[in-house]
């Protein structure tokens, strides 16, 4: 089945450590995206990438960073700067630079104890 | 920032009721997108209206969209106790260097058997 798969689950991160959310596509999609969902908030866009090797900051990307070195993989760093990360976090593709549908993953949600 | 925003924040109907949702933003858009979300789970896509567009349908969906009042409605007809979930708008601005989807913060849907 095609579709967008995000690893862990479930995390759970001791203050000032690093942690990396997975997200892998199989639909061949050329833009990927990571959203932070707060609890009964809508999407915050954190980053999101066009094109293998490239990337762009979003509305919040203060305290993250990601890579895009295969077209089907864009993980996500949540720093030691990220003063306050515990959320759920989506990632998502699209067909192209992200006008059209997007298609999400189910979600990781990082706990920090 | 969040262009969408949807009301009401939570809705509450018998099954077999019809229920609206609307959406407001505030610049101008390419197309409006509803998603659903179930408690948890990554969003999934319904429908897309395109700014030239005044009604669309999809099954058990009708969704409207209304340029001059930048606004747009979601009802879902005959409601069944599965539609229980989170609904979001998401806008595709037509202007800016970055044009991405900005989500509303949603409408939490509760249909009662």
């Amino acid at each position: 089945d095609g579709g967008i798969t995000q690893s862990p689950k479930y995390l759970f991160r001791k203050e000032g450590q690093n942690v990396t959310l997975s997200c892998e596509q199989n639909l061949n999609h050329d833009a990927m995206y990571w959203y932070r969902q707060d609890p009964g908030q809508g999407l915050r866009l954190i980053y999101y990438s066009q094109i293998v090797n490239d990337f762009q900051k979003g509305d919040i990307a203060e305290g993250y960073s990601v890579s895009r070195e295969k077209k089907e993989s864009f993980p996500l760093t949540v720093t030691s700067a990220q003063k306050n990360p515990t959320a759920f976090y989506l990632c998502a593709s699209s067909i192209d630079r992200g006008t059209g549908e997007l298609f999400f993953g189910e979600g990781s949600r990082l706990t920090v104890l | 920032s969040q262009q969408g925003e949807e009301d009401p924040q939570a809705l509450s109907i018998q099954e077999g009721e019809n229920a609206t949702m609307n959406c407001s933003y505030k610049t101008s858009i390419n197309n409006l997108q509803w998603y659903r979300q179930n408690s948890g789970r990554g969003l999934v896509h319904l429908i897309l209206i395109r700014s030239n567009e005044r009604e669309k349908h999809s099954g058990r969906l009708r969704v409207t969209l209304d340029t001059s009042k930048k606004s747009s409605s979601l009802l879902i007809t005959a409601s069944r106790a599965a539609d229980t979930a989170s609904y979001f708008c998401a806008t595709d601005p037509s202007s800016g260097s970055a044009r991405q989807l900005t989500f509303g913060s949603g409408t939490q849907l509760t249909v009662l058997p």
